[in-house]
């Protein structure tokens, strides 16, 4: 199956910083989502992205497909976006999500 | 609230019981997905249905059954149940296999 890797693990920035989440998988894809898991275990949607580049609000994602690899950046970070970042793919042979580990985000006040 | 709904949000059972988990999809959408979220193994997922019919399994055990019913709504079933069953147990849906999906709240089963 589908293998996916993110990085970095573990990130913690301070209130206002920006940073860039990545995500690698190794096969073509026709889905790829990007999560966030809120302290309480909610997992909530933030993009729909198997190619091109999209924003919302701070958050913006671009997905690379014939290089196999998804960026998520999040811009003047706060407190609630702290939690874990999931990114999940399907591919072409099923339609199941396969999820990567998560990258760990602690933003401090 | 994302439109997929799961029901209960806590379970508290003891090793052995069978229990049951609730999922119904948002209005329209005819695929329904289980996944365990587990500390030492990550989102996994277990069973897909498509309009009341098995469409894919993954990592589930045969302890484990699940259904869709007609009005859409799904169930899965745990039964013989060990402490290492302890997890979060998430449906989500989507209007057709590999579409977006929309993950519900979660059921978080704690067995002691």
């Amino acid at each position: 199956g589908i293998q996916v890797e993110q990085s970095p693990p573990d990130l913690i920035l301070q209130e206002g910083a920006n940073s860039t989440l990545r995500c690698n998988f190794s096969d073509s894809v026709n889905n790829l989502q990007w999560f966030h898991q809120n302290p309480w275990g909610q997992l909530i949607n933030l993009f729909y992205i198997p190619s091109g580049t999209k924003q919302n609000g701070r958050l913006s994602a671009t997905t690379v497909a014939t290089e196999r690899y998804s960026l998520l950046y999040i811009s003047s970070s706060q407190t609630t976006d702290s939690g874990v970042y999931f990114c999940a793919v399907a591919g072409n042979a099923g339609n199941m999500l396969t999820f990567g580990g998560g990258t760990r985000l602690m933003v401090k006040p | 609230d994302s439109g997929v709904t799961q029901t209960p949000k806590h379970l508290i059972t003891a090793t052995g019981q069978r229990v049951t988990l609730r999922c119904s999809p948002r209005s329209g959408d005819l695929s329904v997905y289980w996944y365990q979220q587990s500390l030492d193994q990550g989102l996994q997922f277990l069973i897909q249905y498509y309009n009341g019919e098995e469409r894919a399994k993954g990592n589930i055990l045969e302890r484990f059954s699940a259904q869709q019913f007609p009005d859409l709504h799904s169930e899965l079933n745990l039964s013989s149940l060990e402490l290492g069953d302890s997890a979060l147990y998430f449906c989500a849906s989507s209007v057709v296999p590999g579409g977006g999906y929309t993950f519900g709240s979660g059921t978080r089963l704690t067995v002691v």
